[in-house]
């Protein structure tokens, strides 16, 4: 069974400083994954998404994502934060048979002025 | 091209009322997914329509319910409301099956 585990529920960073979202996902088969981002009263927005294509990928907004398949990781990074960064990020796998999105617990990230 | 609307989008009711959302799909989304998402719990699936066809359902007991219109355009109806239901419940669009979902504001229930 598919399962996704974001390992981080709050990341605070400075202004200006490097994000790292973690994402381990766990699947039998090569998983297409997303990240989306959810700020306060809002519905969510695709950053990027991973679908067997290139490893490394990138989005909107600086971000990107690099798919580590020995590592079942799916980490999220950019190089320098911004104010506008502060939401809660999505970590999302796809299941195989029945398409369904099963989401993270989601990382809430604080940036500091 | 207009994105996915969900009405309403706040809601309050009281105990044991039922109470039904609203989804209008990207136009030409074939596909409609629900998630309810609460403090506690996190984003949970509810279902999915493709083609006025339920193709997936989530663990929710059976006051959740949903369909979905020749027009793509989704409910979903909870009966027997309890304060647990107090939730975002968001809706999302795909032109695919498992393919990028595009999410709605949500509406927001509170159940009193």
């Amino acid at each position: 069974a598919q399962s996704v585990t974001q390992l981080d529920s709050h990341v605070s960073v400075s202004e200006g400083t490097p994000v790292l979202l973690r994402c381990n996902y766990s699947s039998s088969y090569s998983p297409s994954l997303f990240w989306y981002v959810q700020h306060p009263n809002k519905g969510l927005q695709l950053l990027l998404k991973y679908t067997s294509a290139a490893t490394l990928v990138k989005g909107i907004n600086g971000f990107e994502a690099e798919f580590k398949k020995s590592e079942t990781s799916f980490h999220l990074t950019k190089p320098s934060a911004h104010m506008s960064d502060a939401a809660e990020y999505f970590c999302v796998v796809v299941t195989d048979s029945s398409y369904k999105l099963i989401f993270g617990s989601g990382t809430r990230l604080l940036v500091r002025p | 091209k207009a994105g996915v609307t969900q009405t309403p989008r706040y809601l309050i009711k009281t105990r044991g009322q039922q109470v039904t959302l609203s989804c209008s799909p990207i136009s030409g989304h074939r596909s409609v997914s629900w998630y309810q998402q609460t403090p506690g719990q996190g984003l949970q699936f509810l279902f999915e329509y493709f083609s006025e066809t339920q193709r997936n359902k989530g663990n929710f007991p059976g006051r959740f319910s949903g369909r979905q219109f020749s027009n793509s355009r989704s409910e979903m109806n909870v009966s027997t409301l309890e304060l647990g239901d107090s939730a975002l419940y968001l809706c999302a669009s795909s032109s695919t099956l498992g393919g990028e979902q595009f999410f709605g504001p949500g509406t927001r229930l509170t159940v009193l």
